[in-house]
């Protein structure tokens, strides 16, 4: 079975603080993904990549960075937390090619900035 | 906005009963997918149906899509308290890279 590992359940961080958030994915899928999850607003998409050192912005990548320096390893960074990023992140990833690939959902992170 | 808008929103059922959730779209697509997410949890893929499909099944799940209304629903025959979760609908575009966008869910609450 595909698995995808996100670092941390749960973490509080304070406002100003660098928040790295880690996911590492097994199954050598191309893409990877961020999303937030948000009451009300659903999935939204932060950050992607499709290859190692390539990256691409979502919907709302103001306040997000990202690395992936290995093909298995995708990580969002918060430069400087703010109290809005306040969310779950779900990382995800698929193979690459088809549109039509499931995409693989991590546990999900809770992030509470205060 | 969101690109899938699921409806209803909440939807409380007995165990036996089926369930029907809607998803509305705005543009063409490539295709429509269906997650699970249980209370906290991550998502969980259940079906993808084309865009040239009009009707899929899975086990106790059927999908039917109607492209000429943008329009998706999902149907949970003689549900169980198990089924107990939100559902997203989201769906494919055609935009050359695999891009899904997520409707804001329905959840459904099976009671024993």
């Amino acid at each position: 079975d595909v698995k995808v590992t996100q670092s941390s359940r749960y973490l509080v961080k304070r406002t100003g603080e660098k928040v790295f958030l880690e996911c590492v994915q097994d199954m050598d899928h191309e893409n990877m993904f961020w999303y937030r999850q948000d009451p009300g607003l659903g999935l939204r998409l932060i950050y992607f990549s499709y290859d190692v050192k390539m990256k691409e912005k979502g919907d709302i990548p103001e306040g997000y960075s990202v690395s992936r320096e290995k093909k298995e390893r995708f990580s969002l960074i918060l430069e400087s937390a703010s109290t809005n990023q306040t969310s779950m992140y779900l990382c995800a990833s698929s193979r690459q090619g088809a549109i039509r690939n499931t995409i693989y959902f991590g546990e999900g992170s809770w992030l509470t900035v205060v | 906005s969101q690109q899938g808008e699921e409806d209803p929103q909440a939807l409380s059922i007995q165990e036996g009963e089926n369930a029907t959730m809607n998803c509305s779209y705005k543009t063409s697509i490539n295709n429509l997918q269906w997650y699970r997410q249980n209370s906290g949890r991550g998502l969980v893929h259940l079906i993808l149906i084309r865009s040239n499909e009009r009707e899929k099944h899975s086990g106790r799940l059927r999908v039917t899509l109607d492209t000429s209304k943008k329009s998706s629903s999902l149907l949970i025959t003689a549900s169980r308290a198990a089924d107990t979760a939100s559902y997203f609908c989201a769906t494919g575009l055609n935009t050359g890279f695999q891009k899904l966008v997520f409707g804001t869910g329905t959840r459904l609450l099976v009671s024993p």
